[in-house]
């Protein structure tokens, strides 16, 4: 499967403060980027999806405000939580598909995840 | 609206009990069914894909089958490293359209 590399894996913020999460897909084009957010024992809730170059699409509920992202190229994609509180603490998650390519246009893979701490 | 079901919500078995993992789904026009093992504090690693009922894929002591309105993942002598959750998702509709995951399977596997 194809490689998408998140960063950072874990971070401890301030209330207050901003936090930017990286995801880049490192062996394809990553068209489309998906951020999800889990919660301990539930599944992955979709937060937005981005294509590259377009602005992203917010699901019902999440503050595009609050929750900004970037899609500038094909293969790195920031989730930036402004203002963090710690009701934001989670866990973050994105994933990449590639439309174009050898991938095929369904598969979707995902980062490590990022453990948000914030105190 | 698209759904997904997964059950039991944890299963526990013994090195060496095979079993399988259900995936119920309602879907308008699936366009693919996935399954993921997700490790504690990781991303979901991916397993398979399937596109149509009938289809199957194996993988090591894994395999899935697909059925019009669900999915079965089968582990076949399992050890203590297949120990994870396990996540269904579907993709509906036409077009680049988001995975839409069950609440996942708790595996644990006892030597």
């Amino acid at each position: 499967g194809a490689v998408v590399s998140q960063h950072p894996s874990r971070v401890i913020c301030k209330s207050g403060t901003s936090v930017k999460i990286e995801c880049r897909s490192l062996d394809f084009q990553a068209t489309t980027m998906f951020w999800y957010r889990q919660f301990p024992k539930q599944s992955l809730m979709l937060m937005a999806t981005s294509n590259e170059g377009s602005k992203a699409t917010y699901e019902q509920g999440v503050e595009k405000d609050k929750f900004l992202i970037n899609h500038a190229s094909l293969t790195l994609s920031t989730l930036t939580v402004t203002s963090a509180h710690p009701e934001d603490s989670s866990f973050y998650i994105c994933s990449a598909r590639d439309l174009r390519g050898r991938l095929g246009n369904t598969e979707a893979f995902f980062g490590q995840g990022t453990r948000l701490t914030v105190v | 609206e698209d759904q997904v079901t997964q059950s039991p919500e944890a299963l526990r078995l013994q090195e060496g009990e095979s079993s399988s993992l259900n995936c119920s789904y309602t879907v308008s026009g699936l366009r693919g069914l996935f399954w993921y093992r997700q490790d504690p504090g990781k991303g979901p690693e991916f397993l398979f894909t399937l596109y149509s009922a009938g289809e199957e894929k194996e993988k090591e002591r894994l395999k899935a089958t697909l059925t019009k309105k669900e999915s079965f993942l089968h582990i076949t002598a399992p050890k203590p490293e297949d120990s994870a959750t396990y996540l269904c998702a579907v993709q509906a509709g036409s077009g680049n359209t988001p995975l839409v995951f069950g609440k996942g399977t708790r595996l644990s596997v006892i030597a």
